[in-house]
């Protein structure tokens, strides 16, 4: 069955660390995005892409960035993690002709 | 920019009650999807609405879009302990079409005692 998963599931870091975060989905969808969830906020939009070599800011994409090599992977990367960014991180697909996100069952990372 | 507000913020109930959750946006939607998330989980995609007015059911589940398409809830009847988890509303970030671009209410949780 097709898929979307995220590795690591969890992670803790230091301040100051690059961490990377991956998500590699099997459903050959365009659209690809990352949100972060933490309590009290729902779901923020960080970053998402509408195809190789296309990404563009969301909502929330100060200290993040994304890159699109493929159809199938959208690696979100924490070029100097800060302790604010102690979050849940959900990266979700969508397919051409739904609304419909889905999900990956999400990273909860950790920064020291 | 756009908001989405979900009330309550918490919800408990005991089994067998009725639950309702509210989400009202800041500026019109050209639809509104509703979403679960289990403890622990991810979520999972329930329901979109388009229409004006659209009422659609899922089993106990109803799910209501409001006239002016900026307003919409989510009413379960007779809970169960399966209903757990925490209900986001999600409308498009830009008001026409989302392309996965949401921004999402704060969601509630709801907590269903046997």
């Amino acid at each position: 069955d097709a898929e979307i998963t995220q590795s690591p599931r969890h992670k803790i870091t230091e301040t100051g660390r690059q961490v990377t975060l991956a998500c590699h989905q099997t459903w050959n969808h365009n659209n690809m995005f990352w949100y972060r969830q933490d309590l009290g906020h729902g779901l923020r939009l960080i970053h998402y892409s509408y195809g190789v070599q296309d990404t563009n800011k969301g909502e929330v994409s100060d200290g993040y960035s994304v890159s699109r090599s493929n159809t199938e992977d959208l690696p979100l990367t924490l070029e100097s993690a800060a302790s604010s960014q102690t979050s849940v991180y959900f990266c979700a697909s969508k397919g051409q002709n739904t609304g419909e996100l889905f999900f990956g069952e999400g990273s909860r990372l950790t920064v020291l | 920019g756009q908001q989405v507000m979900q009330i309550p913020q918490y919800q408990h109930v005991q089994e067998g009650e009725d639950f309702t959750t509210y989400c009202n946006s800041s500026t019109t939607l050209s639809n509104i999807q509703w979403y679960k998330q289990r403890p622990g989980g991810h979520p999972v995609f329930l329901i979109q609405l388009v229409k004006s007015g659209e009422v659609k059911k899922q089993k106990r589940l109803t799910f209501q879009f409001g006239e002016a398409k900026k307003n919409s809830s989510l009413h379960i009847t007779a809970t169960q302990t399966t209903d757990v988890g925490t209900y986001f509303c999600a409308g498009p970030r830009d008001g026409g079409t989302s392309y996965g671009k949401l921004t999402f209410g704060q969601g509630t949780i709801l907590t269903v005692h046997p």
